[in-house]
């Protein structure tokens, strides 16, 4: 079955970009009508819906989010990534890829990573 | 906008039945399906029910979910609770008005 892993660097400073990357196995990126999606969940927090994207490269982000984030697919790696600009430490969270099922009323994340921390900080 | 509110914690023996809802702010909770996600500590979510009522292989017949339109909420209903039950609840859902997908804060299932 379809398994995703997220992979970046586990800190990152105030005011840069984070960049993190989704490899995807067990399956094609490409294959069936899936989104991507980004969703991040702060230490003892809910979870926040960050964007996603299709493999035609169409996105939609979270619009508290927008102006900072830029989802991107490279289905020759069966990767998407993910960056996000001008980080504070509010940025601090849990990072989870997942699968985003999205039909007629339907908008459902299955399978999700295991999750990597990201920690803003100097 | 819409938002989905939890109670932030339920707690109830095993072998009991307990319910957990998730009520919606505004407009018709409806509109767009319903998921619940199970998240145990230190571990990614994973989906209990999809499509308001629905269960993917591998979950127990315990895990129900429903909807009632008259409240305007969804309810993830487990009976004969495990201990193993115990984790943290959302449910989410999607903001058709600005393109937006929500979840609630959660809800702690505790088993005692």
């Amino acid at each position: 079955q379809v398994q995703l892993q997220e992979s970046g660097p586990g800190l990152v400073k105030p005011s840069q970009t984070l960049s993190l990357t989704c490899t995807v196995s067990g399956g094609s990126i490409s294959s069936g009508s899936y989104y991507w999606s980004w969703i991040r969940q702060p230490a003892g927090k809910g979870l926040e819906w960050i964007g996603r994207i299709y493999t035609s490269g169409s996105t939609n982000y979270n619009p508290s989010l927008k102006s900072r984030v830029t989802i991107s697919v490279d289905t020759s790696k069966n990767q998407f990534s993910l960056k996000l600009s001008s980080v504070t430490a509010a940025d601090t969270a849990v990072y989870y890829c997942a699968r985003n099922i999205v039909l007629m009323g339907l908008n459902w994340f299955d399978p999700w990573g295991q999750g990597t921390l990201v920690t803003v900080s100097s | 906008n819409f938002m989905l509110t939890q109670p932030h914690s339920v707690s109830e023996s095993p072998g009991k039945t307990v319910t957990i809802s998730c009520t919606g702010s505004s407009g018709s909770i409806a509109s767009n399906y319903v998921q619940w996600y199970q998240q145990r500590p230190g571990s990614a979510p994973t989906t209990v029910i999809y499509e308001d009522n629905q269960r993917p292989s591998g979950v127990p017949d315990r895990f129900s979910g429903s909807i009632d339109s008259s409240s305007n909420s969804a309810s993830l209903t487990i009976s004969g609770l495990k201990t193993e039950d115990e984790a943290d609840y959302y449910c989410q859902s999607y903001d058709s008005s600005i393109g937006n997908v929500v979840f609630g804060g959660g809800t702690k299932l505790t088993v005692l």
